[in-house]
């Protein structure tokens, strides 16, 4: 067990709709990033957040939004959902932004 | 802009056989090194990091990797590798103090 909590574990939604993703970080950590990983385009960054702030910024679609709340706890925000978007979607968290990463569980998102 | 070069794609390797995967990164200050492993269906976990100290850093389940400072390179070992050990792995490099770039990974398959 990472420390690091997404839910849900699945999701299943249909094309047009929107879908929260959440991630709780390790207790401690102060940087939060996302990922979303599929079979065509591998493991691709998203966003990154330390202490509440956005840090960096991947291939992340302009459908899509995150933010870090006080509590660390994150949200990845995806509308206007595709086929496309059928991916696991990972929350890893670290210390500081350049340290060991945790990641969680992923929730795998399948857009019908 | 920072990035980090993973050679090898796709890697098939016979039981018993060495392998070594590619790893270099484009940061001309300080960096944190690491190696993700992804066994199917599961999540990243860290195989090993570099941080200071000596350049041959030893890992779990019998991986290495060695950081080359002139080469900009962190190159992942193991001598003899297992059917267990089929996985995808990432190399991952953290800098600046709040950032950590990862590879595109490279899938490797163990043939028993």
């Amino acid at each position: 067990d990472s420390g690091v909590t997404q839910t849900p574990k699945h999701l299943i939604t249909a094309t047009g709709q929107r879908v929260t993703l959440r991630c709780s970080p390790r207790s401690g950590d102060l940087s939060v990033y996302w990922y979303q990983q599929s079979l065509d385009q591998g493991l691709q960054f998203l966003i990154q957040y330390y202490n509440g702030e956005e840090r960096a910024k991947g291939n992340i679609l302009e459908r899509f939004s995150a933010q870090q709340f006080p509590d660390l706890h994150s949200e990845l925000n995806l509308s206007s959902l595709e086929l496309g978007d059928s991916a696991l979607y990972f929350c890893a968290s670290s210390e500081t932004g350049d340290t060991e990463a945790f990641f969680g569980q992923g929730t795998r998102l399948t857009v019908v | 802009a920072q990035s980090v070069s993973q050679h090898n794609h796709h890697v098939i390797l016979s039981e018993a056989a060495s392998l070594e995967l590619g790893c270099n990164y484009s940061y001309g200050g300080t960096v944190n090194l690491f190696w993700y492993v992804q066994y199917p269906g599961q999540h990243l976990q860290l195989l090993l990091k570099y941080f200071s100290g000596d350049p041959l850093v030893k890992g779990i389940k019998g991986f290495e990797a060695e950081f080359i400072k002139s080469k900009f390179s962190f190159n992942l070992r193991k001598p003899s590798v297992q059917w267990s050990d089929t996985a995808e792995y990432f190399c991952a490099v953290g800098s600046g103090g709040f950032k950590t770039i990862f590879g595109a990974g490279t899938r490797l398959f163990v043939k028993a």
